[in-house]
């Protein structure tokens, strides 16, 4: 059983750039959410996507977005790349159905470091 | 003020040892506690859940939750040299299925041989 798979694992981008980051939840879920985690900091949420709609959002520029497909994979986008963006991106998938969060799981990250 | 807040470390603990984890959070509403592992370089693994006051066991892990104190806490047991990782503590704010996590900054535990 696959788990939470992100690609790529590490990039390096110029300021200004934009960056697409792509997530493939674990099998049987159905809901997307992304961190960022800064280094020596605790993974901040950006947003949360469920039915191809975003359903929360954190506290995030407009910079970033998303998007979910039929097949509940993920994309996050982030335009006009800046230095402090550099950080490990985080992709977690969960099922809907369960309010007590016991079933997020998180892919191995992605790692944007901008120049 | 922090919304989930630990104490940075590192934590030095000799091998063998118990290593004692702490966590304070702001949302009185919330019914969901984690504990992560992160290892230098590697994303979260959540090592233990707990939803009721009181004690929770596993292996050599314990999670303590005190909604009352608004605290939730880690032991781990006979600590090995493998427990050196960061460990999160997170807190799923909302209590319908579209809850997100909030973490701490984490601590950093450090077992010594």
């Amino acid at each position: 059983d696959a788990g939470v798979t992100q690609s790529p694992t590490h990039l390096i981008k110029t300021r200004g750039q934009q960056v697409t980051l792509r997530c493939s939840p674990k099998s049987g879920h159905d809901t997307v959410s992304w961190y960022q985690q800064a280094l020596g900091q605790g993974p901040q949420f950006i947003f949360q996507y469920y039915e191809e709609e975003e359903r929360q959002r954190g506290n995030f520029p407009d910079r970033f977005s998303g998007h979910q497909f039929p097949n509940y994979s993920s994309e996050l986008n982030v335009n006009a790349l800046l230095l402090g963006d550099s950080a490990l991106y985080l992709c977690a998938s969960s099922l809907s159905a369960d309010w007590t969060g016991n079933t997020i799981y998180f892919g191995e990250g992605s790692w944007l470091t901008v120049v | 003020q922090k919304e989930v807040e630990q104490n940075s470390g590192p934590l030095s603990v000799p091998e063998g040892a118990i290593a004692s984890l702490n966590c304070t959070y702001s949302d009185r509403g919330s019914q969901s506690f984690f504990w992560y592992r992160q290892y230098s370089g590697k994303s979260p693994e959540l090592i233990m859940s707990i939803y009721s006051n009181g004690d929770k066991e596993d292996g050599r892990f314990t999670a303590q939750l005190n909604k009352a104190s608004q605290y939730v806490s880690l032991l781990i047991r006979d600590s090995q040299p493998s427990d050196s990782a960061t460990y999160l503590c997170a807190v799923k704010i909302g209590t319908d299925s579209w809850g997100k996590l909030q973490f701490g900054a984490g601590t950093q535990v450090v077992v010594t041989p």
